[in-house]
């Protein structure tokens, strides 16, 4: 089974802070995305990256940023947390590129900016 | 634009009803994928179906069943005798081959509850 973990389930921050969300697959993907879930808007693509090193912006990159040192990992990055990105943020990971390839989404982290 | 269309925001139903979602999508790929996901309250999404453009056979895995109409670009999903255990937001995505960047449109998503 494809496990996809993230380093927490809740997270509460200040205004300013910087925040690092961790993501890490077990079965060698080399894909990973990062989306955030807001209610209404179903969830929306931040960043995705298809190989080490690499990085593509999704449909909602302002105010974040991404890094993928290592295949296995993939960290999202708030670089200054404002209450607008309060909110529930999930990782997914795929195996290699294409349309039909499935994503496998980690637990999510639910994270409150005060 | 929105290119997928979950038009149901909640539904709530009795256990031992049957459920149907809609989804909705538009594309001007000829190849493409459909998906649906489940959230449990615990949060992680869970895949439950892909679909590809060139297959409208419907499926039937359990208690779950599809229904994939290209003439209507829809792609509904139905609960047969649900259950408590059912309860949860269930998405819709598609992916379209042409894009190139794999990306995953979700739709809003619908939260269905099931009540004893």
């Amino acid at each position: 089974d494809v496990k996809v973990t993230q380093s927490s389930r809740y997270l509460v921050k200040r205004t300013g802070e910087k925040v690092f969300l961790e993501c890490v697959q077990d079965m060698d993907h080399e894909n990973m995305f990062w989306y955030r879930q807001d209610p209404g808007l179903g969830l929306r693509l931040i960043y995705f990256s298809y190989d080490v090193k690499m990085k593509e912006k999704g449909d909602i990159p302002e105010g974040y940023s991404v890094s993928r040192e290592k295949k296995e990992r993939f960290s999202l990055i708030l670089e200054s947390a404002s209450t607008n990105q309060t909110s529930m943020y999930l990782c997914a990971s795929s195996h290699r590129a294409g349309a039909e390839e499935t994503q496998y989404f980690g637990p999510g982290t639910r994270l409150l900016v005060l | 634009a929105q290119k997928v269309t979950q038009a149901q925001t909640e539904i709530s139903v009795v256990e031992k009803e049957d459920v149907t979602l809609d989804c909705v999508y538009e594309t001007r790929d000829t190849t493409y994928y459909l998906f649906w996901y489940k959230q449990p309250p615990s949060g992680e999404l869970v895949f439950l179906i892909r679909r590809n453009s060139f297959d409208e056979q419907n499926e039937i895995s359990g208690r779950y069943s599809w229904n994939f109409q290209k003439s209507t670009s829809s792609f509904n999903f139905t609960i047969t005798a649900s259950q408590v255990v059912d309860s949860a937001v269930y998405f819709c995505a598609l992916s379209e081959a042409q894009l190139g960047d794999y990306k995953l449109s979700f739709g809003a998503g619908t939260t269905v509850t099931v009540r004893a």
